[in-house]
């Protein structure tokens, strides 16, 4: 059974700073790996999407990685500002188990001023 | 836009009487899930359709059930609410298919309050 870890569980940053957030996989037989950001009290907004072949993907400040044979992906966030305090969740796409996500728990990120 | 959208936001239900989330898309997508998600946890994977196709996961309690009554609309009714399943329900789409891009792509969530 896959299970995704996200590691911090809770992150503070002063503004500016440029910060990494770590998600791990148990099963490297994966389609893709999402990243997703939720507000409080919202839904998910998806951030990048890593296909199995590619190795990164960015997206203005962001840029998230894959190493599938390690089973990691980290999203680097540039230059942090406060409108990035948020939870951030990653999720994979599972091969051989249907059109499905296995989510994270999330990294909790507060960015301050 | 194309988006996906839930009403209502938020929805206050007594304990045991029936409710119904509702969720629409413009995407055209293939495929339309639901999710529930507590407090501080991951979203967990109530059931999903795949076209006409229903998907349960093993877990969800039967109390559970799901209706799509064509590709823009799809609903979760739960038919005894109890004080654990309030929540957030989550509604998401994507394309399916043997392969290609399988991005998901989310509503704003109903809140769900159980007195």
């Amino acid at each position: 059974k896959q299970e995704v870890t996200q590691i911090p569980a809770a992150l503070s940053v002063p503004e500016g700073e440029n910060l990494v957030l770590n998600c791990s996989f148990t099963d490297s037989a994966i389609y893709n790996l999402q990243w997703f950001r939720q507000d409080p009290g919202k839904g998910l907004t998806s951030l990048l999407l890593i296909q199995s072949s590619q190795r990164e993907q960015t997206s203005g400040r962001l840029n998230a990685s894959l190493d599938k044979s390690s089973g990691r992906s980290t999203l680097y966030i540039a230059a942090s500002q406060p409108g990035d305090s948020a939870t951030y969740l990653c999720a994979v796409w599972i091969t051989g188990g249907g059109n499905k996500l296995t989510f994270g728990t999330g990294t909790q990120l507060k960015v301050e001023l | 836009d194309a988006m996906v959208i839930q009403n209502p936001r938020y929805q206050v239900t007594q304990f045991g009487k029936p409710v119904t989330l509702s969720c629409s898309q413009t995407l055209n997508h293939n495929v339309m899930y639901w999710y529930q998600q507590k407090s501080s946890q991951a979203p967990k994977l109530l059931f999903h359709y795949y076209d006409k196709d229903f998907n349960n996961e093993a877990d969800t309690p039967d109390n559970f059930q799901s209706r799509r009554p064509n590709t823009s609309f799809c609903f979760l009714d739960i038919r005894s609410p109890g004080l654990g399943d309030a929540a957030m329900y989550l509604c998401a789409t994507s394309r399916g298919g043997v392969s290609g891009v399988y991005e998901q792509y989310f509503g704003p969530g109903t809140r769900l309050t159980v007195t």
